[in-house]
């Protein structure tokens, strides 16, 4: 059974670049499927902010960037704003033959 | 733009089923799959399972024995039915468009606004 491991939180300054980890671990020790990133601001539902490790729906912000290599991923953010601060959530395959979805526990971004 | 609305009780008693709905507007239900992602108060996302448009089905294997997702494409419509629940099943449920990205990498692009269930008596 794989897990997908988030730091609980992180933060930053406004202006600032932040990253988000995401680290996969399985007990086959397999690479990482591909990544997904989602914000989820107080109170609502989570958005999808990055998909396929590393692309941006239309409308998110380039502020916004996703990279992958091996077992983890990271989620950047740069020109820190106010309006940032949320929850985060990666999202990835577990990588057993069932290939369900998995979640990351979520970070809690700060915006200072 | 395509938009989806949870629907069903607030409030559910314990051992008993919880049922919901999940209306699928401005766009067709078919060609994607539907899943139920739930988030318990404070806590982080479950991904409950999908279904395609087909009736084909995909569950989390730690809910499989107790979840039936089901579909209804005359009413662009899908459903979540979780029995058995108790107070650990009060969460926020949401239903998302599942999109594939090649073989094996699902996401969620579209997300209905999520609705409080409660397990209690």
């Amino acid at each position: 059974q794989s897990v997908l491991t988030q730091p609980p939180s992180v933060s930053g300054a406004p202006g600032q670049r932040v990253t988000i980890s995401c680290t996969g671990s399985s007990s086959d020790a397999g690479a990482l499927y591909d990544v997904h990133w989602y914000q989820q601001l107080p109170g609502t539902a989570p958005k999808l902010l990055i998909y396929g490790n590393n692309i941006r729906p239309s409308g998110v912000p380039d502020r916004f960037s996703g990279s992958k290599s091996g077992t983890s991923a990271s989620l950047a953010i740069t020109g820190l704003q106010a309006e940032d601060e949320a929850d985060y959530y990666c999202q990835s395959q577990d990588t057993s033959l069932s290939a369900h979805v998995l979640f990351g526990g979520g970070t809690k971004l700060t915006v200072l | 733009q395509v938009q989806l609305q949870e629907s069903g009780p607030g409030l559910v008693k314990p051992s008993e089923t919880l049922s919901l709905n999940c209306t699928v507007s401005g766009g067709s239900i078919s060609d994607y799959h539907w899943s139920w992602i739930r988030q318990p108060p404070g806590k982080g996302l479950e991904w409950i399972g999908y279904v395609y448009y087909s009736g084909s089905t995909n569950y989390n294997p730690s809910l499989r024995s107790r979840v039936t997702i089901s579909v209804d494409t005359s009413k662009n419509q899908f459903s979540l039915k979780l029995t058995s629940v108790t107070a650990a099943d009060t969460a926020v449920y949401y239903c998302a468009r599942t999109l594939e990205l090649g073989s094996s990498s699902d996401y969620f692009d579209y997300w209905g606004q999520g609705t409080l269930v409660t397990v209690s008596s």
